[in-house]
């Protein structure tokens, strides 16, 4: 009963380099999000896939992509990080969006 | 779009008491409504959910009422424990373009005092 992986837990990048949050369910969802978290911001959607084969920009898009691999698995790339970019991201999934979501642990990102 | 106001962002109450977190949104065509708690270090974890189609839903200590004319949503929890200790989110849910789009509060952060 994993649920959603995320991985890594921790990470500190230097301004400019590249990365890869990994995201896997294995609750076979249809639809699977990225969230950054930032203090009295609440939660900011950054990219959605609402079925394996499709993504797209949520709210606060610019900077990342993503991929969805399968059904099972979506990744967030950070191309050329930015300190603007240092945030807590949490990976979700559900069965459709007008279902709850179930959280990962999520990833204390920071860049430097 | 959707805007999602959440009151109060802190609460601190005795244990046994009551807590009460009220959210309005502004979209009359959200239909789903679900509250998360967020324990420190964590994700958030759904609670409780509420469709438009229902006025009130209870689960043990916690309760959710919508109140669609007014476009107000409020979550319950009764005879308060320490593990109740957390941040909770509201959310609303409408359907934008064939994607169901779901908006977050900014999270209250519930202290229960033993």
């Amino acid at each position: 009963n994993a649920g959603v992986t995320q991985t890594p837990k921790f990470q500190v990048l230097k301004t400019g380099q590249s990365m890869t949050l990994q995201c896997a369910q294995d609750m076979n969802h249809n639809s699977m999000y990225w969230y950054r978290q930032d203090p009295g911001m609440g939660l900011r959607l950054i990219y959605y896939s609402a079925s394996e084969g499709t993504t797209d920009k949520g709210e606060v898009p610019n900077g990342y992509n993503v991929s969805r691999l399968n059904k099972r698995e979506f990744s967030l790339r950070l191309e050329s990080a930015a300190p603007s970019q240092t945030s807590v991201y949490f990976c979700a999934s559900s069965v459709t969006a007008y279902y709850g979501y179930t959280f990962g642990s999520g990833t204390r990102l920071t860049v430097v | 779009g959707e805007n999602v106001e959440q009151h109060p962002s802190t609460l601190s109450v005795q244990e046994g008491d009551s807590a009460v977190i009220k959210c309005t949104y502004s979209d009359s065509a959200s239909n789903y409504f679900p509250w998360y708690k967020q324990e420190l270090g964590k994700g958030p974890q759904l609670i409780i959910d509420i469709r438009s189609n229902v006025g009130e839903k209870k689960d043990q200590r916690i309760a959710v009422t919508l109140n669609k004319t007014a476009k107000h949503f409020s979550l319950h929890i009764t005879e308060t424990q320490p593990e109740d200790s957390a941040v909770y989110f509201c959310a609303a849910s409408v359907n934008s373009g064939g994607y169901q789009k779901v908006t977050f509060g900014t999270g209250t952060k519930l202290q229960v005092i033993p």
